[in-house]
């Protein structure tokens, strides 16, 4: 399938076990941000979102931590399975009109059996 | 409710050349972005339509453009294609204006020769 990503950062996690991804992003102004994960060969698919007035949001094994402070995003995944595996994405926007999101660079999931 | 479709999927152009790809949103989504990935950029912002007009657009030379019909489908156009422009074009969609989760579809994987 197609790379996404020749040299992104990468996290090795045995399967069961949790995984968490961070995040770092750079506009103090932005109020919106979504996790994505991207397969080979196929699109990012939504898989949570938080908004800048919660700092914690849970999903079905997934939950994201919002630090406004510091202004930093991380994605906790538990009990990661080998579907798992992928690269994931965290996306921000400031604009209250607009749809432009800002990406980061993704890290690889690799989970060990 | 079908998701997010882009066709085609490959295509292969060789310099100079222009290039038509398309995108159907999920349906009901009046908002369409598109978004270039590569291996050393990432995903980059193209451009975003809602109802027919641009509302923003990424920093991109004019080579590149876009457009979006009456029932919400879009079609992005680069001219004078370079061999930088060899990337994944992704298409995402949701439903209005303001912080909404964006769907993609796969994408189109264009190769200049």
């Amino acid at each position: 399938g197609e790379s996404v990503g020749l040299h992104l950062p990468t996290l090795s996690v045995q399967e069961g076990d949790n995984s968490i991804i961070n995040c770092a992003y750079s506009n103090s102004a932005s109020d919106y941000f979504i996790w994505y994960k991207q397969e080979s060969g196929k699109g990012p698919q939504f898989i949570i979102d938080i908004r800048s007035n919660m700092d914690k949001r849970q999903g079905q094994r997934v939950t994201v931590l919002l630090n406004k402070t510091v202004k930093h995003l991380s994605l906790q995944i538990a009990a990661t399975q080998p579907g798992d595996s992928a690269v994931y994405f965290c996306a921000e926007i400031a604009d209250n009109y607009g749809q432009n999101f800002v990406f980061g660079p993704g890290t690889r999931l690799s989970v060990l059996p | 409710k079908a998701g997010v479709t882009q066709t085609p999927r490959y295509l292969i152009k060789t310099r100079g050349q222009q290039v038509t790809l398309s995108c159907s949103p999920i349906s009901g989504h009046r908002s369409v972005s598109w978004y270039q990935q590569t291996p050393g950029q990432g995903l980059q912002f193209l451009f975003e339509y809602f109802s027919e007009t641009q509302r923003n657009k990424g920093n991109f030379p004019g080579r590149f453009s876009g457009r979006q019909f009456s029932n919400s489908r879009s079609e992005m156009n680069v001219s004078t294609l370079e061999l930088g422009d060899s990337a994944l074009y992704l298409c995402a969609s949701s439903l209005e204006q303001g912080n909404q989760p964006q769907h993609f579809g796969d994408g189109t994987r264009l190769s200049i020769l």
